[in-house]
C-alpha cells in the first residue's frame, strides 16, 4: 500500500524547544516537500528536495531546517528560531528528474501547537 | 507577481447545485494550474488539473475553465453531492518543484 505517513498526527511542545516533524514515502518518488498550511491560507513551501542529499529553501524557510539522507525519508526541523511554529504541516512527494510529475501526493500531516 | 488569488472564501450550494471556484494570477509563465481537494484533518489530493494550451478540461463532475488573456482559471462541480463538501484549493507551477497555492475556498454542499 504506497503512500506517504507523517508522523505524529498532534504534537505539542514548549517554546523554545526544537521539534522534529517525520515524514516516510514509498511511492519511490525522488522529489519531497515540506509546507506550511494555516487558518484561511495556502499551503506555503518550506522547503523541498529534488534529490537524495540536496535541498532547497522554499519561501519560507526561515525557523525551519531538514535533511535529506535517504529517498524515503525526508524530517522536518522547527527550531525556536521559529516565530510562530503553531501550524498544520503537510508533507508530499512526487517523481523527480526524467520521472517529473507536477501532481504531488500528500500525507496526512502534523499538526504542531507550541504553548 | 507571485500571488495566486481565490474566490470566495466559502460557499454553500444546494445539492445537484454548480458550485463555481475562481482564481486568478498575475505572471503570464506560470504553465501548469490544479484543483486540490482536501478533507478535514488530511492533505490535499489531485483533483484535477489544466495546462495554458487547452481552455477546459472535463474529469467526470469536475470541470476546469482556463481563460489565458484573463490569466484566470476556475473549477465547476456538476451535480454536486455532500460528500464534496471539503476545501478546495487552486494553484499554479511558477517552475519545476514550485507550486503558488491559492488560499482555499470551503465548500458545503446541503443535502
Amino acid at each position: 500500500d504506497g503512500g506517504i505517513t507523517q508522523s505524529p498526527k498532534y504534537l505539542f511542545r514548549k517554546e523554545g524547544q526544537n521539534v522534529t516533524l517525520s515524514c516516510e514515502q514509498n511511492l519511490n518518488h525522488d522529489a519531497m516537500y515540506w509546507y506550511r498550511q494555516d487558518p484561511g491560507q495556502g499551503l506555503r513551501l518550506i522547503y523541498y528536495s529534488q534529490i537524495v542529499n540536496d535541498f532547497q529553501k522554499g519561501d519560507i524557510a526561515e525557523g525551519y531546517s531538514v535533511s535529506r539522507e535517504k529517498k524515503e525519508s525526508f524530517p522536518l526541523t522547527v527550531t525556536s528560531a521559529q516565530k510562530n511554529p503553531t501550524a498544520f504541516y503537510l508533507c508530499a512527494s512526487s517523481g523527480s528528474g526524467r520521472a517529473f510529475s507536477d501532481e504531488q501526493f500528500f500525507g496526512p500531516g502534523t499538526r504542531l501547537t507550541v504553548l | 507577481q507571485q500571488q495566486v488569488k481565490q474566490s470566495p472564501q466559502s460557499l454553500i450550494v444546494q445539492k445537484g447545485g454548480i458550485p463555481i471556484i475562481n482564481c486568478a494570477y498575475e505572471n503570464t509563465a506560470f504553465d501548469y494550474f490544479p484543483w486540490y481537494q482536501q478533507f478535514p484533518g488530511k492533505g490535499p489530493a489531485l483533483l484535477i488539473a489544466i495546462r495554458p494550451d487547452v481552455s477546459e478540461k472535463k474529469e467526470g463532475r469536475f470541470t476546469i475553465s482556463f481563460n489565458k488573456s484573463a490569466k484566470q482559471f476556475s473549477l465547476h462541480i456538476m451535480d454536486s453531492q455532500p460528500g464534496d463538501s471539503a476545501t478546495y484549493f487552486c494553484a499554479a507551477s511558477r517552475a519545476r518543484y514550485q507550486l503558488i497555492w491559492g488560499a482555499g475556498t470551503k465548500l458545503i454542499i446541503k443535502p
